[in-house]
C-alpha cells in the first residue's frame, strides 16, 4: 500500500523566491498534518485539516505561510516569500480519525533550505 | 516551554546493553504514544497507551505509562543497531485532542 506521498524531497532555493510543498495522503484518511522539524525545535504542527477543512492552523508561524487542501488526496504548503529561518524538514502526515491510538502516517519529509 | 520533555537527550551505547528513555509532563494525557524516527524518514508510531499504570511490550521494548498519566518510560532490552534513531513522544491532553510531540531522544546504538 502507498503511504504519504511528499513531493519534492529536497529543495533549494534563494531567499524571496516562492516555496510550495506537496502531499498526497493515504487514500481514505480524513485527517491530514503538516509539521515542520528542526534541531532547535523539534516536531512542530504547523497546521492540519479534518474532511479537506483546515480545522487549526495556530502553529503556522506568519502569514508568509499558507496551506491549501481542495481535495481528499492532495495538499500543499506554500511559502512566500522564503527566508533562511524558513529551513528545515517539512513532513506531511494522514490519520483516520482522532482518536486515542489512531497512528499518523507520516511521509518521508521534504528538506528545505533557503540560502 | 516544552509540554513534554524527554530525557535524556542524547544515548550512546554498545550493541547488547540495555536503557531507558524517558518522557516527562506537568500535565495530564488522556493517551500517549511513542514513535521512532529513522535518518531520511518520518516517525512511524511504536504503541499507544491509554491507561495509568499500563505496560506494553514489543519485542524487546517495553513501554509503560505513568500511574498518573503524566509521565511514561521506554525500555529497551538488549540493543541492537537497528533501534539507532529518534524517539520521540507523544501526548494528548483530551480525548480526540491533536497530539503534541516531546524533543526527542537521539539513541545511537554501536556494533
Amino acid at each position: 500500500d502507498a503511504g504519504v506521498i511528499q513531493s519534492p524531497r529536497h529543495e533549494v532555493t534563494e531567499m524571496g523566491q516562492e516555496v510550495t510543498l506537496r502531499c498526497k495522503p493515504i487514500s481514505g484518511h480524513d485527517y491530514l498534518f503538516w509539521y515542520r522539524q528542526t534541531m532547535m525545535r523539534g516536531l512542530e504542527l504547523l497546521i492540519y485539516f479534518n474532511n479537506n477543512v483546515p480545522i487549526d492552523d495556530s502553529g503556522m508561524p506568519e502569514d508568509r505561510f499558507s496551506a491549501k487542501m481542495p481535495n481528499a488526496s492532495f495538499s500543499t504548503l506554500k511559502i512566500q516569500p522564503s527566508e533562511p529561518r524558513d529551513s528545515a524538514v517539512y513532513f506531511c502526515a494522514s490519520s483516520l480519525g482522532q482518536v486515542a491510538g489512531q497512528p499518523q502516517h507520516f511521509g518521508d519529509g521534504t528538506r528545505l533550505s533557503i540560502l | 516551554t516544552q509540554l513534554l520533555e524527554q530525557s535524556p537527550q542524547f544515548l550512546s551505547i554498545q550493541e547488547g546493553e540495555n536503557l531507558t528513555v524517558y518522557c516527562n509532563s506537568s500535565s495530564v494525557f488522556s493517551s500517549l504514544q511513542w514513535y521512532r524516527q529513522e535518518p531520511g524518514e518520518g516517525p512511524v508510531l511504536l504503541v499507544t497507551v491509554v491507561t495509568g499504570g499500563e505496560v506494553k511490550k514489543l519485542k524487546r521494548l517495553t513501554f509503560q505509562f505513568g500511574d498518573a498519566r503524566k509521565d511514561s518510560s521506554l525500555h529497551i532490552t538488549a540493543a541492537q543497531p537497528g533501534d539507532t534513531g529518534l524517539y520521540l513522544c507523544a501526548g494528548a491532553v483530551n480525548y480526540g485532542q491533536n497530539f503534541v510531540f516531546g524533543p526527542g531522544t537521539r539513541l545511537s546504538v554501536l556494533p
